[in-house]
C-alpha cells in the first residue's frame, strides 16, 4: 500500500524568509499525482500545488514551489518570501489515478512576525 | 460558480442516535469521497464512491455508510453515533483526468458526539 510521511511535525520560519517541508512516499507505481494542501485554522483543505510523476518539470505557483525527485520519491514544498498568511497546517498527499488520496500526517508551519 | 457543499457545519449528537451528514457538488464530479479528520491520524477514508449507484468501503468505515443516488450528493450516515466518531468530516470530489486529478474538499463538518 502506498504511504506518505511528513518527517517534520512542526517547523517555523521568519516572515519574509524561505522555509521547505519534506515528504515522501512508497509506491511501486510509475505514473501517479502528488498534492500539497494547505489547511488554515478555519480547517477548510485549499490546495497549494500539485505534480504529475510523468512531468520532470517542477511545479511552480507564485512563492510555493516543489523539488520533485521521483527516483528518491521525494515530494518537499518550497515557500519563499514567507507572509503570516502562510501558517497553517501542510498535508503531502498521493494518487494514482482517479483513486483515493493518501495523506501524510501533516506539518504545523508556524510563521514568526 | 461550481462548489461543494457540507450540511449541517456543526452538529452536537447523543450516543446512539442516526446522523446524516450531507453532501453536495456541482461539477458533475462522478468521483466522491468521505474523510474523517483526527488529532494524530491526518485524514483517513471513510467511503467513497466512483458514479451513481457505486460505493465502497475505506479504511475506518465500520459505523459508517453512504448511498449515492445522483450524481451531486453523497450522504454519510452514522448508524448509531459513539463517542469515537466525534470528528471533522470532509466530503471531496473529483473527476478523473480533469485538473490533475485534484481532489476539492468540502468546508467540513464538526460532529460531537455526547
Amino acid at each position: 500500500a502506498q504511504t506518505v510521511t511528513q518527517s517534520q511535525p512542526e517547523m517555523s520560519v521568519q516572515e519574509a524568509e524561505t522555509v521547505t517541508l519534506s515528504c515522501t512516499y512508497d509506491t511501486s507505481e510509475s505514473d501517479y499525482y502528488l498534492f500539497w494542501y494547505k489547511q488554515p485554522p478555519s480547517r477548510q483543505m485549499i490546495l497549494v500545488i500539485r505534480q504529475e510523476a510523468y512531468k520532470q518539470q517542477n511545479a511552480t505557483e507564485n512563492r510555493f514551489s516543489v523539488n520533485f525527485q521521483k527516483a528518491a520519491k521525494s515530494f518537499s514544498l518550497k515557500i519563499s518570501d514567507s507572509q503570516l498568511g502562510d501558517a497553517a497546517m501542510y498535508f503531502c498527499a498521493y494518487r494514482k489515478g482517479s483513486e483515493k488520496l493518501v495523506f501524510g500526517k501533516g506539518t504545523k508551519l508556524t510563521v514568526n512576525p | 460558480d461550481a462548489e461543494i457543499t457540507q450540511s449541517p457545519r456543526h452538529k452536537i449528537t447523543e450516543t446512539g442516535r442516526q446522523v446524516t451528514l450531507a453532501c453536495h457538488q456541482t461539477w458533475n464530479h462522478n468521483n466522491m469521497f468521505w474523510y474523517r479528520q483526527d488529532l494524530g491520524h491526518g485524514l483517513r477514508l471513510i467511503h467513497y464512491s466512483y458514479g451513481v449507484h457505486d460505493t465502497n468501503k475505506g479504511e475506518v468505515s465500520d459505523g459508517y455508510s453512504v448511498s449515492r443516488s445522483n450524481t451531486e450528493d453523497l450522504p454519510l450516515t452514522l448508524e448509531s453515533a459513539a463517542s469515537s466518531q466525534t470528528s471533522v468530516y470532509f466530503c471531496a470530489s473529483s473527476e478523473f483526468g480533469q485538473s490533475g486529478n485534484t481532489i476539492y474538499f468540502g468546508e467540513g463538518s464538526w460532529l460531537t458526539v455526547v
